[in-house]
């Protein structure tokens, strides 16, 4: 198993330019979700997904969009980067069964600068 | 909405010293789990804790939930260099969602 893949691990934007974070796990998952991390801070939710169809915003979902077509894949959309986005981006994946959540993934995450 | 401290922020501890990291959460939680992120990598799952007063070891790792389910703490005994890194709590008080605590970065020195 390769886990969750992240691709690109660095990027480098300017302000108003679009891009797609991909992330991808090979575990059969239902859950996904994408997290954002700033200096010396925690992770905040953006975006999440319970199942293929199935999206919903997190804490901080201004600016993302997400769709989730298959079970393997979530990638994230910067609409319109702005410098506020420089972050270090981190998908997760993990299993949801009968109410209960079991170990959550990350993969090794994105790290985006935006000028 | 949902928050989600964790105290202290940083820690400087020197080998073989003990390690304690607190989390408080605004709302009661149905489950906490705690990550390791080392610097430059991303975050490690340590172990969930679902139950009122729940304790579970791991090795020298202590993970308490308390009996409110509004706060947990992480125990190391007798750090080593290998323990660096910052601990994360988060924590789950409604559907699917994880609200992650600030971090406690730990520094353990030789």
């Amino acid at each position: 198993n390769a886990g969750v893949t992240q691709t690109p691990k660095f990027q480098v934007l300017k302000t108003g330019q679009s891009m797609t974070l991909q992330c991808a796990q090979d575990m059969n998952h239902e859950y996904m979700s994408w997290y954002r991390q700033d200096p010396g801070m925690g992770l905040r939710l953006i975006h999440y997904s319970v199942g293929a169809g199935i999206t919903d915003q997190g804490e901080v979902p201004n600016g993302y969009n997400v769709s989730r077509s298959t079970t393997e894949d979530f990638p994230l959309r910067l609409l319109s980067a702005a410098p506020s986005q420089t972050s270090v981006y981190f998908c997760a994946s993990r299993r949801e069964a009968g109410g209960q959540s079991y170990l959550q993934y990350f993969g090794p995450g994105t790290r985006l600068t935006v000028l | 909405g949902q928050q989600v401290m964790q105290i202290p922020q940083y820690q400087h501890v020197q080998e073989g010293e003990d390690f304690t990291t607190y989390c408080n959460s605004s709302t009661t939680l149905s489950n906490i789990q705690w990550y390791k992120q080392r610097p430059g990598g991303h975050p490690v799952f340590l172990i969930q804790l679902v139950k009122s007063g729940e304790v579970k070891k791991q090795k020298r790792l202590t993970f308490q939930f308390g009996e409110a389910k509004k706060n947990s703490s992480l125990h190391i005994t007798a750090t080593q260099t290998t323990d660096v890194g910052t601990y994360f709590c988060a924590g789950r008080s409604g559907t699917y969602k994880y609200i992650f605590g600030t971090g406690t970065r730990l520094k353990v020195l030789a």
